[in-house]
Formats: C-alpha cells, structure tokens, sequence
C-alpha cells in the first residue's frame, strides 16, 4: 500500500495564479482532510471530507475549494492564489471515525510569489 | 471556538537529559492524539489517550492524560538524537473537529 500520496511536492504560483493539489489514499479510508502547516501556528484544517460527494469547511477554509467524487481521491482547489496561501499542504486519511488516527501524505510545499 | 496550546514552543535538550512538553486544552476533550514529525517530513502518529488519568509508555515516551481530560503531557528520557523533530498534540472535544497544537521543537544537542 502506497498510504497517502500527494502531488506535486513543490510548487511556485504567480498571484493570481490557480492550481490544485492532488491528494490519493489507497487505504479505503471514508474520511480525507486538507490541513495547512506554517511555523509556529501547528496544523490548521482547510476543509473534510466525511464521504465521497460530501465535504465540509475546517477552520481556514477562505481561498480553497475541495470535491470528493470517490473514496480515494480528495483534491484541493486554489482558484487565485495569494501570497498568504504560501504554506506546506497536507493531506491526511482517517478511518475508522472522522477524527481517528491521521494519516498524512508527504505534503506539498507552496510558494506564492 | 476550541484551542489548543503547546509548551515550550522550542526544546533545547542535551543528549541523555529528560524532558517534558506540554498540551492545554481549552475545553474538555473526548481523546488526545500524539504526532511527530522529523524535519522536512510528514506527521506520523505516535498514540491516542481516551481515559482520564490514562498513562501510556512507548519505550521511553511517557503519554499522561489528565484527570479533567483538558491537558496532557509527553515526557521523553534519556533524550537521544533520534528523538529531534516537532511533536504535536491534537486534541477531539465532543461535537468538535480535531485541533492541533502548535508543537513542541525538539532540538537535541550531541
């Protein structure tokens, strides 16, 4: 099992700019979560998935858009992305439960010039 | 909405030493999950506690989860250089999504 894969690793986006983060589980986990990581501030939920066809925002949700139309795949929309957005992204599978033990995929690192 | 607060932010730790970090909650929680993560990689679980009062060892971690369920501790002895990277508490208060801490980084020093 690959757990938990994202793509791509690195990014440099202009402002303005979109793009999406791709994010794959091989787990049949229902629950998938899109978390932002910046120094000191830990790790902040973007938005969930409980199923597929069925998300919900987390704390930071502004700037982001999710869809979820099977149980593996859970890709992150940045529709025009901003200097704030520069951040590691990580996705993260769950199961059983919601808020069960996370697995993390290997992040995305982005950088919003 | 829930916060949860890690302390120290930084750990400077000699080789052999013991030391503790530290997660406050600012609401009762339904469990506390453990993570680490080296430098330049992903969070990796390392234990859930549920009980009140629970105390968990994994080799020489010690995981303690407190009587009124709102605080927890990780306590690591005789620290060793593989023991370096970020440890984050994430705590589920009931109705709630997971919080994260903002993690403990651990340096250790040869």
């Amino acid at each position: 099992n690959a757990g938990v894969t994202q793509t791509p690793k690195f990014q440099v986006l202009k402002t303005g700019q979109s793009m999406t983060l791709q994010c794959a589980q091989d787990m049949n986990h229902e629950y998938m979560s899109w978390y932002r990581q910046d120094p000191g501030m830990g790790l902040r939920l973007i938005h969930y998935s409980v199923g597929a066809g069925i998300t919900d925002q987390g704390e930071v949700p502004n700037g982001y858009n999710v869809s979820r139309s099977t149980t593996e795949d859970f890709p992150l929309r940045l529709l025009s992305a901003a200097p704030s957005q520069t951040s590691v992204y990580f996705c993260a599978s769950s199961g059983p439960g919601a808020w069960g033990t996370q697995y993390f995929g290997p992040g995305t690192r982005l950088l919003v010039l | 909405g829930q916060q949860v607060m890690q302390i120290p932010q930084y750990q400077h730790v000699q080789e052999g030493e013991d030391f503790t970090t530290y997660c406050n909650s600012s609401t009762t929680l339904s469990n506390i999950q453990w993570y680490k993560q080296r430098p330049g990689g992903h969070p990796v679980f390392l234990i859930q506690l549920v009980k009140s009062g629970e105390v968990k060892k994994q080799k020489r971690l010690t995981f303690q989860f407190g009587e009124a369920k709102k605080n927890s501790s990780l306590h690591i002895t005789a620290t060793q250089t593989t023991d370096v990277g970020t440890y984050f508490c994430a705590g589920l208060a009931a109705g709630n999504k997971l919080t994260f801490g903002g993690g403990t980084r651990v340096l250790v020093k040869p």
